[in-house]
């Protein structure tokens, strides 16, 4: 059983264009992210969402905008793509009632804008 | 402001040697933290983590990490290397609002 889920895999898209990808998580968990991974495999966290409710936006440019219709779901939906949005984004989330700060990742999505 | 580094980008070691990959971080309280792996091509696995208590922990695949307090490091190892490890290895501090920090990744390359 997969237990961070995103599709699409892999994106190729036009500028200029709008995409989402969407993800979904079947542990239960309470926290949802978006990271993105540049060329040079840096992470850096986008947003997290917890119970629904937007936790963190890290000065993400407005295109990118996080939908989260329920607690196992957080997608990413991205207007006028550019190409500097090329990257590997990737989900994952985590239960922080318990106290374990423990975050579990997607298989990431591959978004390359020409 | 919080932060970690990992000072080696690349590391090659020949198969069978032991491994040690380094981790300092910069956090004004006692941190979590994490080493995630990440082979090529896949998502980020979770390798081991320190929340609290013995400093030496255990994690899969047979790699252990120490938390230094005095040396704000959280290194990890491994005693004898196989080939599937190579890998890119990612240590991250996190943060009670929801969000970790990654160093920015050691590259391992394993020779036959």
């Amino acid at each position: 059983d997969t237990a961070v889920s995103q599709t699409p895999k892999y994106l190729v898209t036009q500028m200029g264009n709008d995409k989402s990808i969407k993800c979904e998580q079947n542990l239960g968990h309470d926290t949802m992210y978006w990271y993105k991974q540049d060329s040079k495999k840096f992470l850096k966290i986008m947003f997290s969402y917890n119970n629904k409710e937007l936790i963190i936006n890290e000065t993400v440019p407005n295109r990118f905008s996080p939908k989260s219709p329920d607690k196992a779901h957080l997608n990413l939906h991205i207007n006028s793509l550019e190409l500097g949005d090329s990257a590997v984004y990737f989900c994952a989330s985590s239960q922080e009632t318990t106290g374990d700060d423990t975050q579990y990742f997607g298989p990431g999505t591959r978004l390359t804008v020409l | 402001a919080q932060s970690v580094t990992q000072p080696d980008i690349h590391i090659t070691v020949s198969e069978g040697a032991s491994l040690e990959l380094r981790c300092n971080y910069s956090y004004g309280a006692t941190p979590y933290l994490f080493w995630y792996v990440q082979s090529p091509g896949q998502g980020l696995q979770l390798l081991l983590k320190y929340f609290s208590g013995d400093t030496l922990v255990q994690g899969i695949k047979g790699f252990e990490a120490e938390f230094k307090r005095s040396q704000s490091s959280f290194n990890l190892r491994k005693p004898s290397v196989h080939w599937s490890d190579a890998a890119e290895y990612f240590c991250a501090v996190g943060e009670r609002t929801y969000k970790y920090i990654f160093g920015t990744g050691t590259r391992l390359k394993v020779l036959a």
